[in-house]
C-alpha cells in the first residue's frame, strides 16, 4: 500500500533559526496536505498542494510539492516559540484516503 | 457551529471491557474517518465512511467496529478492550475542498 515517510522525526532549534521537514511518498499523489498539531491538541489543516512543482507561502512558512508529485517539504523561516508542535504531511492517492507521515516534532528554545 | 465533537474526552477501561466512542459533525460533510495516534506512529486510519450507509476498513481495523448511524454520526466500538488499544483517537470529516477537519480527540487508557 501507499507509504509516506517523513523526516526528521524530531528537530530542536533556537528561536530565529530555520526549520525544514520533508515528506516522500512511495506512489504518485493527487495532492499533499500539511497539518500542525500543538502539544495536547488535534491536527489542524495548514495547506494543500495539488500541482506538480507547486510552491505556496503562508507568512514565514513555505510549502513545496515536487515535480513528480511524490515528495514535499515545509520550511519555516526564523522560527518562533509559537511554531512549536508536530507537523504532519498527508498524501492522498486515488482512493480519497490520506496516508499520513509519522510527523516531525519541532521544539524551539527561546 | 461546533464542527466535530467527540465524547468522551478521556476514558479508562479495564482489559476486556467494551465501549463506544462517539463522533458527531454539524458541517454536512459526507465522509468521516477514525484515526488512532500513538507516540512515534503518526495518525493511522482505523475505519472510514465515504458516505452515509457505507464503511470501509483502514490500515489498522482489527479489534474495532464502526457504525455510520446517519450523516452526522460515526461511532467506533471496542468490543473487548486490550492494552494495545491505549491511544488517542481522532474523528475527522472530509471537507468540500478534500481536506480533513479533526475533532478534539478521545484519550483512552486500557489497563
Amino acid at each position: 500500500g501507499q507509504q509516506v515517510m517523513q523526516i526528521p522525526q524530531y528537530q530542536h532549534v533556537q528561536e530565529g533559526e530555520d526549520f525544514t521537514t520533508y515528506c516522500n511518498s512511495s506512489t504518485t499523489l493527487s495532492n499533499i496536505q500539511w497539518y500542525k498539531q500543538r502539544p495536547g491538541g488535534h491536527p489542524v489543516f495548514l495547506i494543500q498542494l495539488v500541482k506538480s512543482g507547486e510552491v505556496k507561502k503562508q507568512k514565514r512558512l513555505t510549502f513545496q510539492f515536487g515535480e513528480a508529485k511524490k515528495n514535499s517539504s515545509l520550511h519555516i523561516t526564523a522560527t518562533q516559540t509559537t511554531d512549536v508542535g508536530t507537523y504532519f504531511c498527508g498524501g492522498e492517492g486515488s482512493n480519497y484516503k490520506l496516508t499520513f507521515g509519522k510527523g516531525t516534532l519541532l521544539t524551539v528554545n527561546p | 457551529n461546533a464542527g466535530v465533537t467527540q465524547t468522551p474526552k478521556f476514558q479508562v477501561l479495564k482489559t476486556g471491557q467494551s465501549m463506544t466512542l462517539q463522533c458527531a459533525q454539524d458541517m454536512n460533510h459526507n465522509s468521516m474517518y477514525w484515526y488512532r495516534q500513538d507516540p512515534g506512529m503518526g495518525l493511522r486510519l482505523i475505519y472510514y465512511s465515504a458516505s452515509e450507509g457505507t464503511t470501509d476498513k483502514g490500515e489498522v481495523p482489527n479489534g474495532y467496529n464502526v457504525s455510520r448511524l446517519n450523516k452526522r454520526e460515526f461511532s467506533l466500538r471496542l468490543e473487548s478492550a486490550a492494552p494495545s488499544q491505549t491511544s488517542v483517537y481522532f474523528c475527522a470529516t472530509r471537507t468540500y475542498t478534500d481536506t480533513q477537519y479533526f475533532g478534539p480527540g478521545t484519550r483512552l487508557t486500557v489497563l
